[in-house]
């Protein structure tokens, strides 16, 4: 159980144009789910808190109207690279938030993550 | 906020020893300490977790320990093996905070056969 699926797993796109990546929870529901981006050999960092039905919350530095994200169901959460550029060639991962009896838990589970590269 | 420092960046071992990964954090709200491991080219997966409730958390040849005073938990395991080769990485959070993570930096375990 607890799966987290990502969609698509690898992408190569030309500079300016945007690209969606789907994140899901396949058997549990998660009203939160965090946006990672991880490069060669560091840490993940997190981008984004996205929450279903809500706006989601930026970290600093991050800019929201680069990186769109959606959240429109317990299941699926979204992120578009919009106006995409090189230097957004990144590996973009997803976590869910397991919701427990209509409570968060302290649990995440990452998806497998998605390659991004911008010629 | 939260700082995470982990150590070592790297570690080598034999087949069969141990491996001991240890990381620090700062925030003394934080309450719970999650262990990721991450393949090449994959997601983290989830290993094991503690809660500052407990000072100890095992399951088969993986542990992990917590001193809430010193601030510190680490990462066992044990009779390594070449499948346990990867990035571990811990991991710290407030929990009923949003559930945040906060990782350390990482630790690329080589296992040699």
């Amino acid at each position: 159980g607890a799966v987290v699926s990502q969609h698509p797993s690898r992408v190569i796109c030309k500079s300016g144009t945007s690209v969606k990546i789907e994140c899901r929870s396949l058997d549990f529901q998660a009203t939160t789910m965090f946006w990672y981006r991880q490069f060669p050999k560091q840490s993940l960092m997190l981008m984004a808190t996205s929450n279903e039905g809500s706006k989601a919350t930026y970290e600093q530095g991050v800019e929201k109207d680069k990186f769109l994200i959606n959240h429109a169901s317990l299941t699926l959460s979204t992120l578009t690279v919009t106006s995409a550029h090189p230097e957004d060639s990144s590996f973009y991962i997803c976590s869910a938030c397991l919701l427990l009896a209509g409570r968060n838990t302290d649990t995440q589970y990452f998806g497998p993550g998605t390659r991004l590269t911008v010629l | 906020g939260e700082n995470v420092e982990q150590h070592p960046s790297t570690l080598s071992v034999q087949e069969g020893d141990s491996a001991v990964i240890k990381c620090t954090y700062s925030d003394s709200a934080s309450n719970y300490f999650p262990w990721y491991k991450q393949e090449l080219g994959k997601g983290p997966q989830l290993i094991i977790d503690i809660r500052s409730n407990v000072g100890e958390k095992k399951d088969q040849r993986i542990a992990v320990t917590l001193n809430k005073t010193a601030k510190h938990f680490s990462l066992h395991i044990t009779e390594t093996q070449p499948e346990d080769s990867a990035v571990y990485f811990c991991a710290a959070a407030i929990y009923n905070q949003g559930g945040k993570l906060i990782f350390g930096q990482g630790t690329e375990l080589s296992v040699k056969p």
